[in-house]
């Protein structure tokens, strides 16, 4: 069993939509992560948030939105996303933004734009 | 430019036998390495890691092996058993804050 909690698991949303993908973890850790992973490619790094502020915005497009609530959740808001978004989105969590601890992922949101 | 990379996308390993999945990366500030397993439909899990300070770690059937000269590690699964059919993918920091993964190998175990 994952810790780390992803929801929806598949999302299909036209280029006009807006839709939000959730990560929930409550391991205490204080840094989350948002990865995307196209297919038969390895995950990229979207966005880093240490302590609920972000701290690393890897070039991502405004499209995408990243939001920390609270220590134990993690947003992705999306709008006027393009056919080339559609990805696996990977969240993760770490105690902390370190160098020598493993991250721990989420089983993904499946995201298809039409 | 992929700074780790995983040349086998594949590899077949006979049920009981060794598996050794190969890793290199170019980039020497690179310190802390990871290797990951993930199945389809699921995201990767940690699997053992080692610091450049150490040239080797081992967690049951699992050891790493570091050659800092060479900038290569390699994973090694001993028994290797039909359940550690997966993708492995190696990975390490980069200025203690992103993790670069590679491009990951398709580990079949057989029978």
């Amino acid at each position: 069993d994952t810790e780390v909690t992803q929801t929806p698991k598949h999302l299909v949303m036209g280029m006009t939509n807006k839709k939000s993908l959730k990560c929930e973890q409550h391991m205490g850790h204080r840094a989350m992560y948002w990865y995307k992973q196209k297919a038969k490619k390895p995950p990229e790094l979207m966005f880093v948030y240490s302590y609920e502020k972000l701290s690393i915005n890897e070039s991502v497009p405004s499209r995408f939105s990243p939001e920390c609530p609270n220590s134990s959740l993690l947003n992705l808001h999306l709008h006027a996303l393009q056919p080339e978004d559609s990805a696996l989105y990977l969240c993760a969590s770490s105690p902390v933004v370190s160098g020598s601890q493993p991250q721990h992922f989420g089983d993904g949101t499946r995201l298809s734009i039409l | 430019d992929q700074q780790v990379k995983q040349n086998s996308p594949s590899l077949s390993v006979q049920e009981g036998r060794i598996s050794i999945l190969n890793c290199d990366y170019t980039n020497s500030m690179f310190d802390y390495f990871l290797w990951y397993k993930k199945y389809p439909a699921e995201g990767p899990t940690f699997l053992i890691s080692i610091s450049s300070i150490k040239d080797k770690n081992e967690d049951g059937r699992f050891t790493v092996f570091l050659n800092k000269s060479a900038k290569h590690l390699s994973l090694h699964i001993v028994p290797s058993q039909p359940g550690d059919s997966a993708v492995y993918f190696c990975a390490a920091y980069h200025n203690t804050d992103k993790l670069i993964f590679g491009t990951g190998t398709r580990l079949q175990v057989f029978p």
